[in-house]
């Protein structure tokens, strides 16, 4: 069966400490894994895939076909950083556009 | 480019009745794919339609349909609405399929089941 899971409904840091929101899958095959964020009082939109192996906002994440895991890391997190973030999977037997989205993780960035 | 547009934002409705929902793509997308948001159930996908066919279908029952016009623009009905049909109902445009194209997401439409 797809599922991506996210194991942390909060995450909770300073300003400037380190951030990584888990992510994991299952997918009997090779699947895409995607990062949404969602601001507040915004739709929600694409961060990174994997497959472009980008940097976007200072965020990565590597996928781990080993340890079936996609987590999104930033060394330094920024107020600006706090939203809900949503790990994805798009597997190709499912269709191109059918996304799997975990639970999200609420990240929010104190000062 | 104007972003994807979904129409009404908000909806009330009462149990039994049954509800139509807009989605307009980016224009130029052929691709409109409809998700459910719940605190429940998280984000699922109901279905996508592409050149005004229906494409792949989530696990949701036959209550929930749609279809999609010659302009892409896309509508989901349900039928005999239940209170757990209470949701955030989104709408996502792609330009085509493969890996290579990015899905937009719209604003989203709040139906509330009383």
């Amino acid at each position: 069966a797809q599922r991506v899971t996210q194991p942390e409904k909060l995450l909770s840091v300073f300003k400037g400490a380190p951030v990584e929101l888990k992510c994991n899958y299952s997918y009997s095959g090779s699947p895409e894994l995607f990062w949404y964020v969602q601001y507040s009082r915004q739709r929600l939109q694409l961060l990174l895939r994997h497959i472009s192996r980008e940097s976007i906002k200072g965020f990565t994440a590597d996928l781990n076909k080993g340890e079936t895991s996609f987590h999104l890391k930033k060394p330094f997190a920024q107020e600006e950083d706090s939203a809900m973030y949503y790990c994805a999977l798009r597997g190709f037997s499912g269709g191109y556009n059918k996304l799997i989205f975990g639970a999200g993780t609420r990240l929010a960035v104190h000062p | 480019k104007a972003g994807v547009t979904q129409t009404p934002r908000y909806l009330i409705k009462t149990r039994g009745q049954q509800v139509t929902l807009s989605c307009s793509p980016i224009s130029g997308h052929r691709s409109v794919s409809w998700y459910q948001q719940t605190p429940g159930q998280g984000l699922q996908f109901l279905f996508e339609y592409f050149s005004e066919t229906q494409r792949n279908k989530g696990n949701f029952p036959g209550r929930f349909s749609g279809r999609q016009f010659s302009n892409s623009r896309s509508e989901m009905n349900v039928s005999t609405l239940e209170l757990g049909d209470s949701a955030l109902y989104l709408c996502a445009s792609s330009a085509t399929a493969g890996s290579s194209y990015e899905q937009y997401f719209g604003p989203g439409t709040r139906l509330t089941v009383t």
